[in-house]
């Protein structure tokens, strides 16, 4: 089961900050916060990760509560090419390989000219 | 340098035959992961493997069958079609030895369809 809960759908307005939050209460101490996206028909694509402090690259930023019960992934400018599925899952840094990737329904982007 | 390839992108099946999917990347990376995605789903994890000439079941790894003879190839079989194991095959891989994080990359994906 995924560890994590996202709103089913958001629009953004192009050139928008799109912001996208997940919800993550029962994270252990040792699970970073990861986001993928999956634009239609594409395989995924992986964006940024973080433990607790705040995180940006140049793809997104990712905000990171002081409790880390929640995040925030933020797109600073949305472009219509960022129109995808997004994916918060939690889990080990380094798992050995053996702790696949979880994923859930996520959220579905929509930019909007 | 490639990334995550997959071989075909497409193939149509009748129910009954066998076929062979092909993952290969080219980052050294040591584990490599088969992943099926069903219409309006999230992925699920077929086949994974940590290591050249290892490999472990997933969450739904019945009918499906994977070997890793090399390290930079992971290949998914799939020995009797089934109209169910109509999918998109997603292949992924991850670590660097001696690397702090196992981030998975994705390949394009493989459509299968089995009537």
């Amino acid at each position: 089961d995924a560890k994590t809960t996202q709103p089913p759908s958001m629009d953004c307005a192009e050139g928008r900050a799109a912001n996208l939050p997940c919800n993550h209460s029962t994270i252990s101490g040792n699970e970073y916060v990861y986001w993928y996206r999956q634009i239609h028909s594409q395989g995924p694509q992986y964006i940024i990760h973080g433990l607790k402090n705040n995180e940006t690259n140049e793809m997104a930023s990712l905000i990171i509560t002081e409790d880390r019960k929640s995040s925030t992934l933020i797109l600073p400018h949305a472009t219509l090419r960022d129109t995808a599925v997004y994916y918060c899952i939690v889990r080990p840094l380094l798992n050995s390989g053996n702790t696949p990737l979880v994923f859930g329904k996520g959220t579905r982007l929509s930019v909007i000219a | 340098n490639a990334g995550v390839t997959q071989t075909p992108k497409f193939r149509v099946l009748k129910t009954g035959q066998s076929m062979t999917l092909l993952c290969a990347q080219d980052m050294n990376h040591e584990y490599m992961y088969w992943y099926r995605q069903d219409p309006g789903m999230g992925l699920r994890l077929i086949h994974y493997s940590v290591g050249e000439g290892t490999t472990a079941k997933g969450e739904v790894p019945d009918g499906y069958n994977v070997s890793r003879l090399k390290k930079q190839n992971f290949l998914l079989g799939l020995e009797s079609a089934a109209p169910s194991q109509t999918s998109v095959y997603f292949c992924a891989s991850s670590y660097l030895p001696g690397g702090s994080t196992d981030t998975q990359y994705f390949g394009p994906g493989t459509r299968l369809t089995v009537l």
